[in-house]
């Protein structure tokens, strides 16, 4: 089965530019997380939806950035303008609500270089 | 709030020793705890978790970990390090409805 797809796997930019990071959840799962991580912050979630709901915004660090999930199979996370601090990689995960410890599976990441 | 705590931005063994990655945690409610593994450019995988079900927990690749009420710890092992171990472990707990919250990771280094 494909794992957590996200593109593209490595995004150059100017400062001031759009930037749109892609996620496909593993099918079936009904949960998706966006993670950013830095040398200085570690890992940070960002956002995170239930069925396409976003339910725990708190962690978007200002309103240049923006997340949606407009169906069960793709989401996206949007920085506009783009800065050189919103350099790191960012990551996707998705998982399968049974109650309890559920396990949270990685997308291979997104490295954001902006210049 | 739940929040757990890596000893040791960095451990170094040599192959074939013991690998032991410390976790505290603090929680005020029976936590769910998670190890996770990243490999260099790639994603977090995990490795282990508790769930209450059992104390000492087995995970992949001959790794296991297990769970002290009374030290607040969930310590990671394994007996023998392979040079493939090398990467960076992450320890989480859960806050409930999903929600994760990571350690700042520890890179484990193995030398020949």
């Amino acid at each position: 089965d494909a794992g957590v797809i996200q593109s593209p796997r490595h995004e150059v930019t100017e400062m001031g530019q759009e930037v749109t990071l892609r996620c496909k959840p593993i099918s079936g799962h009904d949960y998706l997380f966006w993670y950013r991580q830095t040398m200085m912050r570690g890992l940070e979630l960002l956002i995170y939806f239930n069925n396409n709901v976003p339910i725990d915004d708190s962690g978007m660090p200002e309103d240049r950035f923006s997340a949606k999930m407009p169906n069960a199979s793709f989401s996206t996370l949007k920085i506009q303008p783009s800065e050189p601090r919103d350099s790191a990689v960012y990551f996707c995960a998705s998982s399968l609500r049974r109650g309890g410890a559920d396990t949270q599976y990685f997308g291979p990441g997104t490295r954001l270089t902006v210049l | 709030a739940q929040s757990v705590t890596q000893l040791g931005s960095h451990v170094s063994v040599s192959e074939g020793a013991l690998v032991l990655l410390r976790c505290n945690y603090s929680s005020s409610v029976p936590p769910y705890l998670f190890w996770y593994v990243q490999y260099p450019n790639q994603g977090l995988q995990l490795l282990l978790k508790y769930t209450s079900a059992a104390t000492l927990v087995k995970g992949i690749n001959g790794f296991e970990a297990e769970f002290k009420k009374s030290e607040t710890s969930f310590h990671l092992t394994k007996p023998s390090a392979h040079m493939s171990d090398a990467a960076e472990y992450f320890c989480a707990v859960s806050l409930g409805f999903q929600k994760l919250v990571f350690g700042t990771g520890t890179r484990l280094l193995v030398s020949p």
